[in-house]
C-alpha cells in the first residue's frame, strides 16, 4: 500500500504557541491530502484538506503547507489552545480514487 | 458530533468468537467505510458500501465481512477472533462514495474491541 508517515509521534507546546506537525508521503502521484484530528475517545474530525495544485490553505487558525519537491506536508495550528491536545493525522488519496492512506499520526499535547 | 453513530462503544470477547459491530450513518449519506485503528499503526481502511452494494474493498481479513442494509445502517462481522483482532473500528458516512476529494468522509466514534 501507500506510505504515509509522521516524523515526530509527540508534540507538546505551550498554549499560546505555535505547532507544526509534519508528514511525509512517499507516493508523487498522491494528489489530494487531508489532515484529521482525533480526540481521545472519538473519532477523526476533518480539519483541512489540499489538493497537489496548492502549495499552501489556510482555514480559520491552520494553515497547511505542501511541498511535492520533497512530499512532504504539515499543519501549522496558531495561538495553540488546549482544545487542540488531539492526535493529528494526515491522509493520502488520489483526487479520482476511493481510499484514503493514513499516517500514524503525531499526539499534540498542550500544556497551560 | 458527526452524526455517524457506533454501537456497541466497547466489546470484550475471546479468542475464536464472533462479533458484530454496527453503524448507522448520517441521515442523508448513501455511503459507509469501515476502518481498523490498531495501537500501533494509522486508520486502515477496510472496506466501503454505497447504497446496499460493496465498493471497494481494503485490507479487510477473509475472516471480516460487511454489509449494508436497505434502511442504509451497516454491520461489520469479525469471526474467529484472535488477540491481534483488538483494535478500534471507525466507520465512516458520506453523502454519495465519491472520492474524498469531493465527498467529505465523517467518522463515528468507534467501537474498542478487546479480543483477550
Amino acid at each position: 500500500g501507500e506510505s504515509v508517515g509522521l516524523h515526530l509521534p509527540t508534540l507538546s507546546v505551550q498554549e499560546g504557541d505555535n505547532s507544526i506537525i509534519n508528514c511525509a508521503y512517499s507516493n508523487s502521484a498522491s494528489d489530494y491530502f487531508i489532515w484529521y484530528k482525533q480526540e481521545s475517545g472519538k473519532g477523526p474530525q476533518f480539519i483541512i484538506d489540499i489538493r497537489s495544485n496548492m502549495d499552501k490553505r489556510q482555514g480559520q487558525r491552520v494553515t497547511v503547507l505542501l511541498n511535492k519537491t520533497v512530499k512532504h506536508l504539515s499543519l501549522q495550528i496558531a495561538a495553540t489552545q488546549p482544545g487542540d491536545s488531539a492526535v493529528y493525522f494526515c491522509a493520502e488519496s488520489r483526487f479520482t480514487g476511493n481510499q484514503f492512506y493514513f499516517g500514524t499520526g503525531t499526539s499534540l499535547t498542550v500544556i497551560p | 458530533d458527526s452524526g455517524v453513530t457506533q454501537t456497541p462503544k466497547h466489546l470484550i470477547t475471546a479468542t475464536g468468537q464472533r462479533v458484530t459491530l454496527r453503524c448507522s450513518p448520517r441521515s442523508g449519506d448513501l455511503s459507509v467505510y469501515w476502518y481498523q485503528q490498531s495501537l500501533d499503526q494509522g486508520l486502515q481502511f477496510l472496506i466501503h458500501y454505497y447504497n446496499g452494494e460493496e465498493r471497494a474493498k481494503g485490507n479487510i481479513l477473509e475472516r471480516f465481512s460487511a454489509q449494508q442494509f436497505p434502511d442504509l445502517h451497516s454491520e461489520l462481522n469479525l469471526s474467529s477472533l484472535e488477540l491481534g483482532d483488538s483494535a478500534l473500528y471507525f466507520c465512516a458516512s458520506s453523502a454519495r462514495g465519491g472520492p474524498p476529494s469531493t465527498d467529505t468522509q465523517y467518522f463515528g466514534p468507534g467501537t474498542r474491541l478487546t479480543v483477550l
